[in-house]
C-alpha cells in the first residue's frame, strides 16, 4: 500500500541553522511527492511538490529532491528564519484521489 | 481568488448529537476531498468526490459518517451520533483534476469537539 513515514519533531533550531526533515515512502507506481506546510492558526499550504524521480522542488528558500533508489523526499533549507516556524507534512499522491500524508513534523526556530 | 471556506470554524456537540460540516470548493474544481486530522496527526483520508459522483468512501470510519456534493459543487459532512472518537480536525481539499500532480488546496478545518 500507500505510507509516508516522516522524522519525527520537534525540531528547534536557532535562526540561520541548516535543516533537514527526513522523509520516505512506501508506493505502488510513480506517486508525485509533496510538502505541505501549516503555520499556526492556519490552514494546509503547499510548499513543494516533485511528480517524477531526480525532479527537485524549490519554493521559499526550502528545496526537496525525489529520489527513487531511496524512495526519499527529504526537505532542506540552508538557513532558516524565525518565520518557517511551523507544521511541516510530507504526502505523496499515486492515482489522483487522495494524499497519503505523514504524522507531521513540528520546527520551531529560536532568534 | 477565493480558497476553499468551511463552517462552522468551531463546533461543540454533546455526545449522541448530529453534525452537518459544510465546504465551499474553489470555483472550478472538479475533485472534492475530506479528511481527518486528529490532534498531533497527519490527516487521513475521508472521501472523495468528482463533481457529484462519491468515487471513494473507502476512508469514513463507519456508517454514521455520510458525505454528499449534490450540485457538483459545495460539499457537506455529516456525522450521526456523535461520539467523543469523532473529535478532531476536519480538513475539506479541492482540485482542479484528479491527477497524481495537481495539488490539493486545503481549507482551514473545522474543529469538533464531542462532549
Amino acid at each position: 500500500g500507500n505510507s509516508v513515514t516522516q522524522m519525527e519533531g520537534p525540531v528547534t533550531l536557532s535562526e540561520e541553522a541548516f535543516l533537514t526533515i527526513n522523509c520516505t515512502y512506501t508506493a505502488t507506481g510513480y506517486p508525485s511527492l509533496f510538502w505541505y506546510v501549516q503555520y499556526p492558526g492556519e490552514g494546509l499550504q503547499l510548499l513543494l511538490k516533485a511528480t517524477k524521480a531526480d525532479d527537485k522542488g524549490s519554493n521559499k528558500g526550502f528545496e526537496a529532491t525525489y529520489r527513487k533508489e531511496t524512495t526519499s523526499f527529504h526537505l532542506e533549507k540552508g538557513s532558516v528564519q524565525v518565520s518557517d516556524s511551523a507544521v511541516y507534512f510530507c504526502a505523496l499522491n499515486h492515482a489522483g484521489n487522495q494524499f497519503y500524508f505523514g504524522t507531521g513534523t513540528s520546527l520551531t526556530v529560536i532568534p | 481568488g477565493a480558497g476553499v471556506s468551511q463552517s462552522p470554524r468551531y463546533k461543540v456537540a454533546k455526545r449522541g448529537q448530529d453534525v452537518a460540516l459544510r465546504c465551499d470548493p474553489i470555483s472550478g474544481h472538479v475533485s472534492l476531498f475530506w479528511y481527518q486530522q486528529a490532534l498531533g496527526q497527519g490527516p487521513e483520508f475521508l472521501t472523495y468526490f468528482q463533481n457529484e459522483a462519491q468515487l471513494d468512501k473507502s476512508g469514513l470510519p463507519s456508517d454514521r459518517f455520510f458525505a454528499e456534493r449534490p450540485e457538483g459543487s459545495v460539499s457537506t459532512l455529516k456525522i450521526q451520533r456523535t461520539q467523543q472518537e469523532d473529535s478532531a480536525v476536519y480538513l475539506c481539499a479541492s482540485s482542479l483534476r484528479d491527477t497524481s500532480y495537481n495539488e490539493q488546496f486545503f481549507g482551514p478545518g473545522t474543529r469538533l469537539t464531542v462532549l
